[in-house]
């Protein structure tokens, strides 16, 4: 049972452009919404995070974007640099709850 | 500050062995958490510990999966005997609170465990 799905395995985008990663959910009851990045060997590390409550936030280069009426979120990054090649993770909870992940996106920006 | 540790990073072994990983999560985490990453998959959780106390292991397999968390700091998990499916990065995380709180996660670099 995926609650969390991110249809697009991967993503190629040019250095300088707009990176828009989407991420959909089936579970009504996850309030609590998280973006982590992972490079190769490493583990996931914490990118940018959102409560049911907003529809948007942002940091730096990076915002996300809530519907909750369509459960969909997407992530925002602009400019895209090289250094944002990795495999982006959504996850999401509800209050209480474990955290749920999709199955990632390959973002790869040619310079 | 150092992050959540974890050994060995690499792990070959044939089925029907045992095998185990090792995790120091970030000095001060009370809640610690496994989960195992499937080939082109995310994280899944087995097991998750608030201080020594396993609170959710609902996915854990139990006939051959096992996890301790001795005084509540490190924590071991357990794979007798390995099959060919468990093959996976299992990978470690902690968190200073858990349940009511969205706390951040931190995750170590994973173990990936390849079964002959």
């Amino acid at each position: 049972d995926q609650q969390v799905k991110q249809n697009s395995p991967s993503l190629s985008v040019q250095e300088g452009r707009i990176s828009i990663l989407n991420c959909d959910y089936t579970n009504s009851m996850f309030d609590y919404f998280l973006w982590y990045k992972k490079y190769p060997a490493e583990g996931p590390t914490f990118l940018i995070s959102i409560s049911s409550i907003k529809d948007k936030n942002e940091d730096g280069r990076f915002t996300v974007f809530l519907n909750k009426s369509a459960k969909h979120l997407s992530l925002h990054i602009v400019p895209s640099q090289p250094g944002d090649s990795a495999v982006y993770f959504c996850a999401a909870r509800a209050l209480g709850g474990d955290m749920r992940f999709g199955a990632g996106t390959r973002l790869t920006v040619k310079p | 500050e150092a992050g959540v540790v974890q050994s060995p990073r690499y792990k070959i072994i044939e089925k029907k062995q045992p095998v185990a990983f090792w995790c120091n999560p970030i000095s001060g985490h009370n809640t610690l958490y496994w989960y195992r990453q499937n080939l082109g998959q995310g994280p899944e959780l087995l097991i998750r510990y608030e201080n020594e106390e396993a609170v959710d292991d609902s996915q854990l397999p139990k006939d051959r999966f096992s996890a301790e968390r001795l005084k509540g700091v490190d924590s071991t998990l357990k794979i007798q005997p390995a099959e060919l499916g468990d093959s996976a990065v299992y990978l470690c995380a902690s968190s200073d609170l858990a349940g009511g709180s969205y706390n951040e996660q931190f995750f170590g670099p994973g173990t990936r465990l390849t079964v002959l």
